[in-house]
């Protein structure tokens, strides 16, 4: 059972354009949706994250769009720069329970 | 700075030997995590340590693991007889108290041959 679906696998973009990426989850007693970068070898790290209280957030270029009703939440990087190219992942959990279930990845290529 | 730090690295061992991964937290947290990523594929939990007790497990958190905190510092998750589809990178991860945040490790890469 696949708590969080994540797409598309992987996403090639010029630099300077707009990269999205799309997460759809089952269940909604799921109270936390962050978003992790992965470059090859290295952790996880945290990127930005979003409670279902609110329907966006922004931090820099990096920007959350949430939809509670639809069960989706996206992911968009503008002005895509090379050093964004990494593997990115969605993730949910339920507060007090805590674990992560984190959708399959993308990997985000961005062209010079 | 890392938030939490992993040793070893990489650990490579053989078939049926027992392996034991670290985890160093950088202060002292009572919330930690061990998850896996098997190459290519995404991260998966297996198991929540809350107040030096194991708070739930995953399904592949079966009797060959075993987590605990010996020292009162150190996590450590065990593998007691390794099998070849535990080659994998673990990473620890840590939580705050009445945050959701969880901050990865570095991760160990196993590798069993």
């Amino acid at each position: 059972q696949q708590q969080v679906k994540q797409s598309p696998q992987s996403l090639i973009v010029q630099k300077g354009g707009i990269s999205i990426i799309n997460c759809a989850y089952e269940n909604t007693a799921f109270d936390y949706f962050p978003w992790y970068q992965q470059f090859p070898g290295k952790g996880p790290a945290l990127l930005i994250a979003i409670r279902p209280d609110v329907s966006e957030k922004k931090e820099g270029r990096f920007t959350i769009s949430f939809n509670k009703s639809a069960k989706q939440f996206s992911l968009h990087i503008m002005d895509s720069q090379p050093g964004d190219s990494a593997t990115y992942f969605c993730a949910a959990s339920i507060y007090n329970f805590n674990k992560f279930y984190f959708g399959s990845g993308t990997k985000l290529n961005v062209k010079p | 700075e890392p938030e939490v730090t992993q040793t070893p690295s990489h650990q490579v061992t053989q078939m049926g030997q027992e392996v034991i991964l670290r985890c160093v937290p950088i202060s002292n947290h009572l919330y930690f995590y061990w998850y896996r990523q098997i190459l290519g594929q995404k991260v998966e939990f297996l198991v929540s340590f809350y107040n030096n007790e194991i708070s739930e497990k995953s399904e592949i958190f079966d009797d060959q693991f075993s987590v605990e905190r010996p020292d009162g510092s150190n996590f450590t998750l065990k593998i007691r007889s390794t099998k070849l589809e535990d080659s994998a990178m673990y990473f620890c991860a840590r939580r705050d108290r009445g945050t959701d945040t969880q901050y990865f490790g570095p991760g160990t890469r196993l590798t069993v041959l």
